[in-house]
C-alpha cells in the first residue's frame, strides 16, 4: 500500500460544478494534512491545510478530513477552467521522520 | 509574504559542469528543503536543513551537495550529473517542519 494514494484522473467537470478530489493514506499517526495545486510547468502552491476531523473552507475550496478511515477530501465549488491543474495531496508522515509523503496527483479538467 | 525565490530560473550544464543552484527566503524559516521533480510524477525529498543543520539525505548520490551558510539561504551543488539528473528542482521553507511553501523552482537539462 502507498502512503498516500489519490485517483490520477483525469477529473473532468464542467464549468461551475464541484470537483471532489480524494485521498487516502497509511499512517494512523498522521497529523497534518495539505493540499497543493500544481499547474503545468510550475511549481506547488499551498491551498489548504487541515489538522482536525470536520471541514475547513476557505473561499471556494473546502478541505475534509476523517481520521478514522484515513481519508481526506478536497471539494472545489463553482469549479473554473483555471482550476485546471494537478492536485496534489501531502501528508506529514510520522512513520518516516515526519516528512512530507505526497500523493501521485490527482489532474482536474475544468470544461467551459 | 510566503515568498520563496529560487535561481537561476532555467539551467542546461554538461555533464562534466560545476553549478549551483541558490534559494532564498525571509520569513525567518527554520527548515528548509531541497526536492527533486520529474515530469507526471509528485516532488521527491532530497535534503531537510532544521536550524541550518543537514537533518535528512534521502540517499542523494554525492553529485549533490547541499550547503546552508545561514538561516535564509540554501544551496545545492551540483557536479558531474548525468542526463537523467535533468528535472524541477524545488526549494521549500517551514516555519517549524509542518507547512512547506515552495520557491519557483530551478528547471535544469544535463546535456
Amino acid at each position: 500500500q502507498k502512503e498516500v494514494e489519490q485517483n490520477s484522473g483525469p477529473l473532468s467537470v464542467p464549468e461551475g460544478a464541484i470537483a471532489s478530489l480524494n485521498c487516502t493514506y497509511s499512517d494512523r499517526g498522521s497529523q497534518s494534512f495539505f493540499w497543493y495545486r500544481q499547474y503545468s510547468g510550475k511549481s506547488p502552491e499551498l491551498i489548504m491545510s487541515i489538522y482536525s476531523n470536520g471541514d475547513k473552507e476557505d473561499g471556494r475550496f473546502t478541505a475534509q478530513l476523517n481520521k478514522a478511515s484515513q481519508y481526506v477530501s478536497l471539494l472545489i465549488r463553482d469549479s473554473q477552467p483555471s482550476d485546471s491543474a494537478t492536485y496534489l495531496c501531502a501528508v506529514i508522515h510520522m512513520e518516516y521522520g515526519n516528512k512530507l509523503v505526497f500523493g501521485a496527483g490527482t489532474i482536474l479538467r475544468v470544461k467551459s | 509574504d510566503t515568498e520563496v525565490t529560487q535561481t537561476p530560473k532555467h539551467l542546461v550544464m554538461g555533464m562534466t559542469n560545476k553549478k549551483s543552484l541558490k534559494c532564498e527566503q525571509h520569513m525567518g524559516h527554520r527548515a528548509m528543503y531541497w526536492y527533486k521533480q520529474k515530469a507526471k510524477k509528485p516532488p521527491e525529498l532530497m535534503f531537510v536543513y532544521s536550524y541550518e543543520k543537514l537533518s535528512i539525505n534521502e540517499s542523494v548520490p554525492s553529485r549533490f551537495s547541499p550547503e546552508c551558510p545561514n538561516s535564509s539561504l540554501l544551496n545545492l551543488h551540483l557536479h558531474a550529473l548525468q542526463p537523467e539528473d535533468s528535472a524541477l528542482y524545488l526549494c521549500a521553507s517551514s516555519p517549524a517542519g509542518e507547512t512547506q511553501y515552495f520557491g519557483p523552482g530551478t528547471r535544469l537539462l544535463v546535456l
